[in-house]
């Protein structure tokens, strides 16, 4: 079974850092490009970035883009997302997913969302 | 970035009813379209990929057709357990871009 489960969410000030992790199991990690895509509360989502199966792609979301840092480690399972001079408007709920393996892009499976929360 | 607008923003319907939801690109994005609905306090769930495309598991009530611009997501005959928001997403470039959300609520 394909699991996906994030964590290293929290409450952070304005201009703090914190590092999401989401552990994969239950396929073959190191074969898959992977994502994060948040939502804010009561909003819509949002891609923040992707990562190619080794690392060689990278991409972000302009809102990010400079702050956020996207880095896996196929050996251990795991994606991870540094994110540093956090803004109130980082706000959200933040959910790794897994590309569709012979559709890169669309988003087949979702881990359940780890809460980070921007506040003084 | 490429914009997508879904309409209508909300939708009220009753089971059984067949309802479609619009979303259009700002740009054409061939068929790198996909479908997602989405629960209260859970992740999104993969409905429809490349534009038309049945995600395993996913029941045949939904359909998805459209091309370049324009496409749709039809459910054939509601059910209980469909009401919920239903997002677009685009995978034809970067940034990846998602359509605003049409929250379907019952009638």
């Amino acid at each position: 079974e394909v699991q996906l489960v994030e964590s290293g969410g929290g409450l952070v000030k304005p201009g703090g850092s914190l590092r999401l992790s989401c552990a994969a199991s239950g396929f073959t990690f190191s074969s898959y490009s992977m994502n994060w895509v948040r939502q804010a509360p009561g909003k819509g989502l949002e891609w923040v970035s992707s990562i190619s199966s080794s690392s060689s792609y990278i991409y972000y979301a302009d809102s990010v883009k400079g702050r956020f840092t996207i880095s896996r480690d196929n050996a251990k399972n795991s994606l991870y997302l540094q994110m540093n001079s956090l803004r109130a408007e980082d706000t959200a709920v933040y959910y790794c997913a897994r590309d569709l393996p012979f559709m890169p892009g669309a988003f087949d499976y979702w881990g359940q969302g780890t809460l980070v929360t921007v506040s003084s | 970035a490429i914009q997508l607008t879904q309409s209508p923003s909300s939708l009220s319907a009753s089971v059984g009813d067949r309802v479609t939801i619009t979303c259009r690109a700002s740009q054409g994005i061939s068929s790198a379209l996909a479908w997602y609905q989405q629960k209260p306090g859970k992740a999104p769930k993969l409905l429809i990929y490349d534009a038309s495309s049945l995600e395993s598991g996913v029941p045949s009530r939904f359909s998805g057709s459209g091309s370049g611009t324009d496409f749709t997501l039809t459910i054939s005959s509601l059910q209980p357990e469909d009401f919920a928001t239903y997002y677009c997403q685009q995978f034809n470039s970067y940034p990846r871009t998602f359509g605003q959300g049409t929250r379907l609520e019952i009638k």
